[in-house]
């Protein structure tokens, strides 16, 4: 069956700190990535997507993920995070149709 | 470049009323578009697509309806509303394929009373 998941509903980092959000996917060959954030009240803004190629991808606002085909996973790292990266990010995978799967999220608190 | 465009931004609404909520796509066609309602805390519930003038699929049963009367407008409409039809509505569109990536409106607040 085809799925994403993203396994930790709510993280805190400390501003500065390293940050790193899961996603898990279940599928039978390679899927199109791709992460999403949302700040409170608005749209989803696309930071980054994987279609093939390198494995790490590079994205808006300082934000890179690396697709691990042995894991099924395209983890979200940011080296230090500021306090506006506050928001609820989201990781969706294409399986192959017009449409795309969303994972249920993971809210990112930062602490000062 | 591309823009999308919903209104309202916010809604109020009595049970049983009617609704209309409106999309539109500038600077691309022949776009997929898509309808999402986004319930408090919860994740995104993909409700219709449409990848053509008059070609609606509709992914959950409910008292909601699509069209898109134009090749760039998407429109969500209700003839009853429910309480259970609170939530934020998203709308999203991408070019025509397998495996875009979706580009989203800034959504609209329905509040049911």
């Amino acid at each position: 069956a085809q799925s994403v998941t993203q396994p930790d509903i709510h993280i805190t980092v400390s501003e500065g700190a390293s940050l790193e959000l899961r996603c898990n996917y279940s599928y039978g060959a390679t899927p199109y990535l791709f992460w999403y954030v949302q700040s409170p009240g608005q749209g989803l803004q696309l930071l980054l997507k994987y279609f093939s190629g390198d494995t790490l991808v590079q994205g808006i606002k300082g934000f890179e993920a690396e697709f691990k085909r042995s894991q099924s996973s395209f983890n979200l790292r940011k080296p230090s995070v500021h306090w506006s990266d506050a928001a609820e990010y989201f990781c969706a995978v294409g399986f192959g149709n017009e449409k795309l799967t969303f994972g249920t999220g993971t809210r990112l608190t930062i602490i000062p | 470049s591309q823009t999308i465009h919903q209104w309202p931004a916010t809604l109020v609404q009595p049970v049983g009323s009617p609704l209309s909520l409106e999309c539109t796509v500038e600077g691309t066609s022949n776009p997929n578009l898509y309808w999402y309602r986004q319930a408090a805390g919860r994740g995104l519930q993909l409700l219709f697509y449409s990848v053509g003038i008059g070609q609606i699929s509709s992914e959950v049963p409910q008292n909601l309806s699509a069209s898109r009367p134009q090749d760039r407008q998407f429109i969500l409409s209700s003839k009853k509303l429910l309480l259970s039809d609170s939530g934020f509505y998203l709308c999203a569109w991408s070019v025509v394929g397998a495996n875009q990536p979706q580009h989203f409106g800034d959504g609209t607040r329905l509040s049911i009373l």
